[in-house]
């Protein structure tokens, strides 16, 4: 069965440090791979999404990146931090039905404070 | 960007009795989807109904969809207070890329036992 691996679930970090968030997924091949953001009480926003290896799209500019070094695995960067970046940050993979249905399986979170 | 508009924004409920949420989204969709998601968790997917249908159930859950209207209710009947959660609903689109979806902003819901 697939699952889907994020971590560290709970970060505190201060102004200006770098940013390190991680996630797995097995149990599928080439799976589509998404970071959102979740602000308190809010929606989710996308921030990035892949659909192979090296090959991320940006869907809001700021100072975060991602990258995808390995079928399965999908980091979402920072080099250094504002207090804006607070936030829980929810990774999620998916496959394309026949349909052409997205259906999004996420991980468990990580919910980030900058201080 | 957001395109689904949940209401209510929030919804308290008796143990037993039924909640019903709506969405409202503006543009063509291929499919509407509902997610949940506990306090502090990952959403998880609950149901998806494609455009050419009007509804669907999976237990407990009931959703119709009317895209003359753009809008999608779902209904959970005889709640339960495990039920407590905020409900997404998303759509998902052909044009384009299919692959992202667009988010509602939710509905938070609490069951009360």
């Amino acid at each position: 069965s697939q699952t889907i691996h994020q971590w560290p679930a709970t970060l505190v970090q201060p102004v200006g440090s770098p940013l390190s968030l991680e996630c797995t997924v097995e149990g599928t091949s080439n799976p589509n791979l998404y970071w959102y953001r979740q602000a308190a009480g809010r929606g989710l926003q996308l921030l990035f999404y892949s659909v192979g290896i090296g090959q991320i799209s940006s869907e809001v500019p700021q100072n975060l990146s991602a990258s995808r070094p390995q079928d399965r695995q999908f980091i979402l960067s920072s080099k250094k931090l504002l207090l804006s970046d607070s936030g829980f940050y929810l990774c999620a993979w998916s496959v394309i039905w026949g349909s052409g249905a997205n259906v999004l399986t996420f991980g468990a979170g990580s919910r980030l404070t900058v201080l | 960007s957001q395109q689904g508009e949940e209401d209510p924004q929030a919804l308290s409920i008796q143990e037993g009795e039924n909640a019903t949420m709506n969405c409202s989204y503006k543009t063509s969709i291929n499919n509407l989807q509902w997610y949940r998601q506990n306090s502090g968790r990952g959403l998880v997917h609950l149901i998806l109904i494609r455009s050419n249908e009007r509804e669907k159930h999976s237990g407990r859950l009931r959703v119709t969809l009317d895209t003359s209207k753009k809008s999608s209710s779902l209904l959970i009947t005889a709640s339960r207070a495990a039920d407590t959660a905020s409900y997404f609903c998303a759509t998902g689109h052909n044009a384009g890329n299919n692959r992202k979806l667009i988010w509602g902003l939710g509905t938070s819901l609490a069951v009360n036992p």
